[in-house]
């Protein structure tokens, strides 16, 4: 397809597993995002990536968030020693990057539930 | 400490009507903004945007007005219609680089 592909669309875990979600992004896209949105709240910035640069981890909340691009395309975000506040849905998306309009595509998200 | 604010979670407007969702910002330095509509179980799509070199900004349906001097920016929808209902986050990103900051979003229910 052409949008945005995130996998798994549902994962359920247990307390102190790790857990890795991917995100596809659109072809051509130099730009990728991860944001998360728990229960009742809104879009939370976790980790962008650019081109070759240097990704800006500001918004991860711990060091149990990591998150890996490669080839410039795929990215993994990965949570280890998942806790239960990490539940919330994880959305990707993508975009031209700098320069343009900075239009993003999301995927439809990964709904976490750490049991 | 929030750079983009929605301060209404919620808002309900009859058929027909005008919706006007609201959002505030804080940093100086955002000089692009754009609006962002989700479904539930669905990403966030991109409705409209606006530059900091404009005031208003219309696509049919949708306007967005920006009032620099306020940090202000709104939403109109007119007229609003039931698939309309859906929530709608704010974003802003600086001249200088391309992190978009969201804000929490308002639920809209349009209510025929």
């Amino acid at each position: 397809g052409a949008g945005v592909s995130q996998s798994p669309s549902n994962k359920v875990t247990e307390k102190g597993k790790d857990v890795e979600l991917r995100c596809d992004p659109i072809s051509g896209h130099t730009a990728l995002y991860w944001y998360r949105q728990s229960l009742g709240q809104g879009l939370e910035f976790l980790i962008y990536f650019q081109g070759n640069s240097a990704p800006d981890k500001s918004g991860l909340p711990s060091d149990r968030f990591s998150a890996e691009r490669t080839g410039g395309s795929v990215s993994t975000l990965t949570i280890q020693r998942t806790q239960q506040e990490d539940s919330a849905v994880y959305l990707c998306a993508s975009s031209l990057g700098q320069g343009t309009k900075n239009i993003q595509y999301f995927g439809a998200g990964t709904r976490l539930s750490v049991l | 400490d929030q750079q983009v604010k929605q301060n209404s979670p919620s808002l309900s407007v009859q058929e027909g009507r005008i919706s006007i969702l609201n959002c505030d910002y804080t940093n100086s330095m955002f000089d692009y903004f754009l609006w962002y509509k989700k479904y539930p179980a669905e990403g966030p799509t991109f409705l409209i945007s606006i530059s900091s070199i404009k005031d208003k900004n219309e696509d049919g349906r949708f306007t967005v007005f920006l009032n620099k001097s306020a940090k202000h920016l709104s939403l109109h929808i007119v007229p609003s219609q039931p698939g309309d209902s859906a929530v709608y986050f704010c974003a802003a990103r600086p001249a200088s680089y391309d992190k978009v900051i969201f804000g929490p979003g308002t639920s809209l229910s349009v209510i025929p």
